[in-house]
């Protein structure tokens, strides 16, 4: 079984629009990590906010905020005021116990933001 | 402060030749970890150390790839004898614990090796 689920392969949004990138996960601990990177065209991997399992509030790193939802197993990653630069490939990972903290990635979702 | 230090970014090589990849993780980092990347197979781990013991290394594709920490601050991947298969970007990575779990990866800028 998948542990992070990026369902959507590819995504639009108009510039200076909102976008929310989706990413859910599956594990059994109770305590664990999330992060999103971010990897433009250029190829680094780009760390841009975590989220820790008992933090009781969403993420914040400036235009970038994490939907934390842990019953459901979300977090989602919300780009506000989308800019040009802001398109790239981004992914979803987790951290956790069980599995030796061995980061887990998604396959990813291409962002294009249209001027 | 410097990050995470790849090198060569590029490598072209020949069918059957070694490569070396190389990299010197953050200082002060305790863990590093071999990614590689594809196309076709996303980012996949080959390989995690964690105070410079190798953790684990199901990743590793075949005994054609290596991987040796000597110590905190440098890394090799070794690929001997290279396939056209083997052409990938490598990505290496460290990271530090936080408080209540482990710490985000920061990533170098990667190596793209071509086996033609």
């Amino acid at each position: 079984a998948q542990k992070i689920t990026q369902t959507q392969p590819g995504m639009f949004v108009q510039e200076k629009e909102a976008v929310t990138l989706d990413c859910t996960y599956d594990t059994s601990d109770q305590s664990y990590g999330l992060f999103w990177y971010k990897q433009p065209s250029s190829g680094e991997m780009i760390f841009l906010i975590y989220q820790g399992s008992y933090d009781e509030q969403n993420a914040t790193e400036g235009r970038y905020s994490l939907n934390f939802q842990k019953a459901r197993k979300s977090a989602n990653l919300v780009i506000s005021a989308s800019q040009l630069g802001d398109s790239a490939m981004y992914f979803c990972a987790m951290r956790e116990p069980g599995g030796s903290y061995i980061p887990t990635f998604g396959r990813g979702t291409s962002l294009i933001v249209h001027p | 402060d410097a990050g995470v230090i790849q090198s060569p970014r590029h490598e072209v090589t020949e069918m059957g030749q070694e490569v070396t990849l190389r990299c010197k993780p953050i200082s002060g980092h305790n863990s590093l970890f071999w990614y590689r990347q594809t196309m076709m197979r996303g980012l996949e781990l080959l390989i995690y150390f964690n105070n410079n013991v190798p953790i684990d290394d199901s990743g590793m594709p075949e005994d054609r790839f290596s991987a040796k920490m000597p110590n905190a601050s440098f890394s090799t991947l070794k690929i001997q004898p290279s396939e056209p298969r083997d052409s990938a970007v490598y990505f290496c990575a460290s990271s530090l614990g936080r408080v209540g779990g482990a710490g985000e990866l920061f990533f170098g800028e990667g190596s793209r090796l071509t086996v033609l």
